[in-house]
């Protein structure tokens, strides 16, 4: 199984910050990586495919980067709407896989 | 509205039996591929299961792989999954969630997510 490792597991930023989350896949994923917004105690939301695409209706804050096993994740000015969890998801081959998380607070 | 909406969650016994049912709408279902994702309190995001538009290709994590069938009813827009042999380990909000692309054979991005259902495994 390809193992996706995420960090940092959480972090506390300023409104207005940008911040940046990684995500190193295990072995070569290609473009294959999506990227998931979720707030407490609703369901998961696709934020970004393909590694760098924005989905349908997604502020254009939100964005990513990367290709093979390295890949970013980035929101340029923080928000409170923003505060959440935020999971990367491989799709290369079965099974897939989310990486473990990051809690984004509000500092 | 597209909406996917989660249904036959609740109390199963250890080495019991749950149906979960998943209907969908304002959406083609026979064009996308399905899946199951799991969430266990306070933990990250596990998927399940997958099936293709069709329902002749299915797929599973190896956690639940001979002990969970996933299936699919077209003409009722209707996603199912069958959970037999019930762990404590199973304990989990279970999401329906359709599959964005690549013509409906295979699971890749998520983008339309049901609210969930809560099945506890517990005697």
């Amino acid at each position: 199984d390809i193992q996706m490792t995420q960090s940092p597991s959480s972090l506390s930023a300023s409104v207005g910050d940008r911040v940046t989350i990684t995500c190193q896949a295990s072995q070569d994923i290609r473009n294959y990586l999506n990227w998931y917004q979720q707030k407490p105690g609703k369901a998961p939301k696709l934020l970004i495919y393909d590694a760098s695409n924005l989905e349908t209706g997604v502020p254009s804050r939100f964005g990513g980067s990367g290709s093979g096993t390295d890949f970013t994740f980035t929101i340029s000015s923080l928000q409170p709407e923003d505060i959440a969890t935020y999971y990367c998801q491989h799709y290369d081959n079965l099974p897939l896989t989310f990486g473990g998380g990051t809690k984004v607070e509000i500092k | 509205e597209v909406q996917l909406l989660e249904s036959g969650g609740g109390l199963g016994q250890p080495g019991g039996s749950l149906r979960l049912s998943c209907a969908a709408s304002a959406f083609t279902f026979s064009s996308y591929a399905m899946s199951w994702v799991r969430q266990a309190p306070g933990k990250g995001l596990e998927w399940v299961s997958g099936i293709n538009y069709s329902g002749g290709s299915t797929y599973y994590a190896d956690s639940v792989k001979g002990r969970f069938t996933i299936s699919r009813d077209n003409s009722k827009n209707t996603l199912y999954l069958q959970m037999n042999s019930l762990r404590a380990e199973d304990t989990a909000v279970y999401y329906c969630a359709k599959s964005r692309g690549r013509g409906g054979s295979y699971p890749d991005a998520f983008d339309i997510w049901g609210r969930g259902t809560m099945v506890t495994v517990s005697s």
